[in-house]
């Protein structure tokens, strides 16, 4: 079984331009996720889509990040424009099962941004 | 506030020694419990879950955890650590009142002195 595709693997850009990320879940899965994961901390949720709807986007940034899940398969987290503090590794995960406590999350490889 | 709490940032053993990472947890309800690791440049792998039932829970590569309820807590242990375990460890809390959301501590980073 393939796992949960990401790319680009690094991106780095300068501050105020913009940048997407795509990711691909396991084949099935219905609930996807994107985390940022800062250097030293473990990741943190953004956002989380059930299918195509969104779940809980409490701590999207919404002034300046913007995702999106086509036909309920591949998403696409976009920033712009992108500030100093935004560099982190983007992380996308997908799971199996309804979103609930005990679901197990798989996560892709993750993308590197730096935004200088 | 659910909170997640893994105390040492930095753990050094030597190869055969045994390991206990610890991880405190905080949240008002039964939690769900996870062990992930992370190699350099890669995503997370799941260790292992806890959900219910024995809190004695068996994982991938050796691993094994401890869930506590009195203590709050759901430490990691090998009993013989291999080079190859060299990794950050991300303990992680999931929410099944909050769409099965992961809150995660800051993250052990074990080093294996050969």
């Amino acid at each position: 079984e393939a796992g949960v595709a990401q790319s680009p693997r690094y991106k780095i850009i300068e501050k105020r331009q913009s940048v997407a990320f795509w990711c691909n879940p396991i084949s099935g899965h219905a609930t996807l996720y994107w985390y940022q994961q800062i250097l030293g901390q473990g990741p943190k949720l953004l956002i989380q889509f059930q299918n195509n709807g969104v779940v809980d986007d409490s701590q999207l940034p919404k002034d300046r990040f913007s995702a999106e899940r086509l036909k309920g398969v591949d998403s696409t987290l976009k920033i712009q424009p992108a500030k100093l503090e935004d560099s982190a590794v983007y992380l996308c995960a997908s799971s199996p099962t309804p979103p609930t406590g005990g679901n197990t999350q798989y996560f892709g490889p993750g993308t590197r941004l730096t935004v200088l | 506030a659910q909170s997640v709490t893994q105390p040492d940032i930095h753990i050094t053993v030597s190869e055969g020694a045994s390991l206990e990472l610890r991880c405190n947890y905080s949240y008002g309800a039964t939690p769900y419990l996870f062990w992930y690791v992370q190699s350099p440049g890669q995503g997370l792998q799941l260790l292992l879950k806890y959900f219910s039932g024995d809190t004695l829970v068996q994982g991938i590569k050796g691993f094994e955890a401890e869930f506590k309820r009195s203590q709050s807590s759901f430490n990691l242990r090998k009993p013989s650590v291999h080079w190859s375990d060299a990794a950050e460890y991300f303990c992680a809390v999931g929410l099944y009142n909050q769409g099965g959301k992961l809150i995660f501590g800051q993250g052990t980073e074990l080093s294996v002195k050969p």
